[in-house]
């Protein structure tokens, strides 16, 4: 079946770039996609990019996919204290399928 | 634009009661779809609506149910609750069947006593 992994935690300095990885398994999945949660709240959608593209970049936000290892990576730039919240990757294929969530943990 | 409306936030209820959840989508969005989060098994999908017909679903009990009304509010329903069924139940909408992203709500604690 599918899986997506992601390792579960992650901590870095305010104004540093943040690095979330993701693998996934379902080569025939559609879009990728990237979804902030902060405590107590939903899945806010991030952002998200079709299989067919290697990279994506909005604002501080910048998507990599390697369709070949199966790796999805999300960068945040000047990574901020508002940041601090879980991660999901999801791949689609009609339903969304979640990775486990990263804990990101930015530090003063 | 609103969100994704989901009511109630908080509910708690005893083990063999049932429950009924609420989702209202973005206006506009026909496709709405149900994912249980819990800190063991993470976020797994339950199903998904589309003009008033379940389109997908996931592998949980014939306990969990849902319906879509015409105008695209979805509801769904947990029997006779047991313990594991304590979670964060989320609702995402799309425009339209297969389509994509889904937008989430703010999600449903139910919690079992």
């Amino acid at each position: 079946g599918e899986d997506v992994e992601q390792s579960l935690f992650l901590s870095v300095r305010e104004g540093d770039s943040s690095v979330i990885n993701c693998t996934y398994t379902d080569s025939s999945s559609t879009y990728l996609y990237w979804y902030k949660q902060e405590p107590g709240a939903g899945l806010q959608l991030l952002t998200y990019i079709f299989s067919n593209m290697d990279m994506k970049q909005d604002q501080r936000l910048t998507v990599l996919l390697n369709k070949k290892d199966k790796h999805l990576s999300l960068r945040i730039a000047d990574t901020q204290t508002g940041d601090s919240a879980i991660y999901f990757c999801a791949e689609s294929w009609g339903q969304l399928t979640f990775g486990s969530g990263t804990q990101l943990t930015v530090l003063p | 634009k609103a969100g994704v409306t989901q009511t109630p936030r908080y509910l708690i209820k005893t083990r063999g009661q049932q429950v009924t959840l609420s989702c209202s989508p973005i206006s506009g969005h026909r496709s709405v779809s149900w994912y249980q989060q819990t800190p063991g098994q993470g976020l797994q999908f339950l199903f998904e609506y589309f003009s008033e017909t379940q389109r997908n679903k996931g592998n949980f009990p014939g306990r969990f149910s849902g319906r879509q009304f015409s105008n695209s509010r979805s509801e769904m329903n947990v029997s006779t609750l047991e313990l594991g069924d304590s979670a964060l139940y989320l609702c995402a909408s799309s425009r339209g069947l297969g389509d994509q992203p889904q937008h989430f709500g703010d999600g449903t604690r139910l919690s079992i006593l």
